[in-house]
């Protein structure tokens, strides 16, 4: 099925470890977003890529890493991994061209416990 | 800058009640606005949307109009079900960005 897929589904770390976080779409949307969900605090943007070889940052990006060398694979990392990094992450992509008129599609998640 | 508030919850109610998630936003220029859906353990997932003003999205009873006198996007369903418990997100999207509002929680119950 066309979509998003996001691996692993679940995962604890030690704190300072590092993990990559993988994310790939086969839609051939232009645009990929990293999200972390937190309770009462809805969804922040953490990094986002217009195509690719491109990437900027959105609203949380201390302490991830992102890349963009295809169009098809967004991968978000973990440089050393903090308890406050405890959250739920989602990956998210859409067509650019429309001006994200349609909205986003999302993968089902990465839920992320740093110990 | 822009952003969305959206009625905080949780909200619950008797199963075939009258159902209202009020959603209002901020931006400049013109943007579209979306209902997203997030089921217990899953990500969201579209639910309806309006790309301009007057417009009314709707999708599975749920049916909100963008209004932009008011900037209002108001999430309504004249009887819910067991089935619609879940997290509700507004969302904006102007240009390359989606602005997400923090989400209502409902439960329906029998």
């Amino acid at each position: 099925n066309a979509g998003v897929t996001q691996t692993p589904k679940f995962q604890v770390l030690k704190t300072g470890q590092s993990m990559t976080l993988q994310c790939a779409q086969d839609m051939n949307h232009e645009y990929m977003s990293w999200y972390r969900q937190d309770p009462g605090m809805g969804l922040r943007l953490i990094h986002y890529s217009v195509g690719a070889g491109i990437t900027d940052q959105g609203e949380v990006p201390n302490g991830y890493n992102v890349s963009r060398s295809t169009t098809e694979d967004f991968p978000l990392r973990l440089l050393s991994a903090a308890p406050s990094q405890t959250s739920v992450y989602f990956c998210a992509s859409s067509y650019l061209r429309t001006g994200g008129a349609y909205g986003y599609t999302f993968g089902s998640g990465t839920r992320l416990t740093v110990v | 800058g822009d952003s969305v508030t959206q009625m905080e919850g949780p909200v619950t109610l008797s199963e075939e009640a009258f159902l209202t998630i009020n959603c209002t936003y901020t931006a400049t220029g013109y943007p579209s606005l979306f209902w997203y859906v997030q089921y217990p353990g899953e990500g969201l997932q579209l639910l309806l949307k309006a790309t301009k003003a007057d417009d009314k999205g709707s999708n599975k009873g749920f049916e909100a109009t963008y209004r932009k006198e008011t900037t209002s996007f108001h999430l309504e369903k004249g009887s819910v079900q067991v089935s619609d418990s879940a997290v509700y997100f507004c969302a904006l999207n102007t240009g390359n960005q989606f602005y997400f509002g923090t989400g209502t929680s409902l439960t329906v119950i029998p």
